[in-house]
Parts: structure tokens; C-alpha cells; sequence
């Protein structure tokens, strides 16, 4: 079964604006983590954020956790045609040793 | 460093045959996984290994796949018979052990894409 589900399930933006993408899951966790998959690659991991932490930064990412709503959003700024790809975000539950993807919003940035 | 290794990138088979993966994680990562990831939807796991040992296959169908890793180094897994619906891409991926079992980050492969006819 898939922990999270991520909101939109597919986001077309023009280059420069920003893109937000939403995770929703079922049970607590000790992190949760975004990964970007370009298509026909493997997965790339982009961030994590622990539980007890609410916001974090990278570059321009910005991911933030509410683990009173068990949500996390991933917000790209000032986005480019590389950051087309499917983002996923990855949550692993106490007492259980694997990570649990979700279904993935799949980005296109219009040059 | 060099990454996780996969091969072969893409299989055709027919229904009912047998096929096998290869996956090769990054040097001296104790943990290796393998997904399966279906067009559209996220990996789902199938396996997971520390070392040579077996952590969690609660979702590998059994009946038909099975998986080894051989002196907790490269890891391969096998479909016989193959089905219909296993078509989709395989996916490895490898990670270092943390000492309080809190998940750092995974590292994956292309992965193999497995047509099934």
C-alpha cells in the first residue's frame, strides 16, 4: 500500500513561476524525504526532513512537514525546463524499516 | 564514487518465461533494495537486504520471484514464470546503515524495464 499521496497528480507551469507539490500520509514517521525521477532514470533524492523538524531549505527547494495534518509541501522556485521530471515524496514509519512512496506529481516546465 | 549498476536496461519476454536482473549497489553500502515501480505509480518494495540478510519481503510474491544476495555485495532478482501484469521497470537501490535505523537517503539505479508479452 502506498503511504503518500501527492497533490497534484500532474503540474504544467511556464518557466520562472513556481510549482508546489503536496503529500498527504496515513501514520506517523520518523522523516519524510522528496525524490525527482527524470523519465526512463532512476530516482534522485532531493531532501530530507526529519519530524521533528517544520521547514527546510536547498537551493530552491523549500519543503515544509505538518505532522499535525500529516502533510509536507515541496515548493520549487523560480523553475527551469531542466525541472521537469516526476517528484515523489517517501515517508518511513516507526518500527518499519522501508521507505513507502507515493503515486507522484508529475511537473512540466514550459521553456 | 560510482554509482548503482543495473543491468540489462531493457527485457522482452514472453508470458511464462523466466527472467533475471542484476543490481550492483555503491561500494560499501549495507543495505540494498529492490522496487518494482509500475508505469505511472510509485516503486513499490519488493525486498530489502542488510548485508546478506533479508529485512523485509512481505511483498515480494513469493510464488514467483525470488531474490538473493550472495556476500551482501551485488543482489540479483529472478520472475519464473513471468505474468502479464509484472511488466514494469525494476528498480535497485542501496543505502548506508545508520546506527538508529532512521532512514538517510537512497540511491537507485536506472533500473531494468521489463515488457512482459
Amino acid at each position: 500500500s502506498q503511504q503518500g499521496e501527492e497533490d497534484p497528480q500532474a503540474l504544467s507551469i511556464q518557466e520562472g513561476e513556481n510549482a508546489t507539490m503536496n503529500c498527504s500520509y496515513k501514520t506517523s514517521i520518523n522523516n519524510l524525504q522528496w525524490y525527482r525521477q527524470n523519465s526512463g532514470r532512476g530516482l534522485v533524492h532531493l531532501i530530507l526532513i526529519r519530524s521533528n523538524e517544520r521547514e527546510k531549505h536547498s537551493g530552491r527547494l523549500r519543503v515544509t512537514l505538518d505532522t499535525s495534518k500529516k502533510s509536507s509541501s515541496l515548493l520549487i522556485t523560480a523553475s527551469r525546463a531542466a525541472d521537469t521530471a516526476s517528484y515523489f515524496c517517501a515517508t518511513d514509519e516507526p518500527g518499519r524499516r522501508a521507505l513507502t512512496f507515493g503515486s507522484g506529481t508529475r511537473l512540466q516546465v514550459q521553456p | 564514487e560510482a554509482g548503482v549498476a543495473q543491468s540489462p536496461r531493457y527485457k522482452i519476454i514472453e508470458k511464462r518465461q523466466s527472467v533475471a536482473f542484476w543490481c550492483n549497489p555503491i561500494s560499501g553500502h549495507a543495505t540494498l533494495y529492490w522496487y518494482q515501480q509500475i508505469l505511472g505509480q510509485g516503486p513499490k518494495l519488493l525486498i530489502q537486504f542488510q548485508n546478506n540478510g533479508v529485512v523485509d519481503d512481505s511483498q515480494l510474491p513469493k510464488d514467483r520471484f525470488s531474490a538473493e544476495r550472495l556476500k551482501g555485495v551485488d543482489s540479483t532478482l529472478k520472475i519464473q514464470p513471468a505474468k502479464l501484469e509484472d511488466s514494469a521497470v525494476y528498480l535497485c537501490a542501496s543505502s548506508l546503515v545508520h546506527r538508529n535505523y532512521f532512514y538517510e537517503k537512497l540511491f537507485f539505479g536506472s533500473g531494468t524495464q521489463l515488457s512482459v508479452l
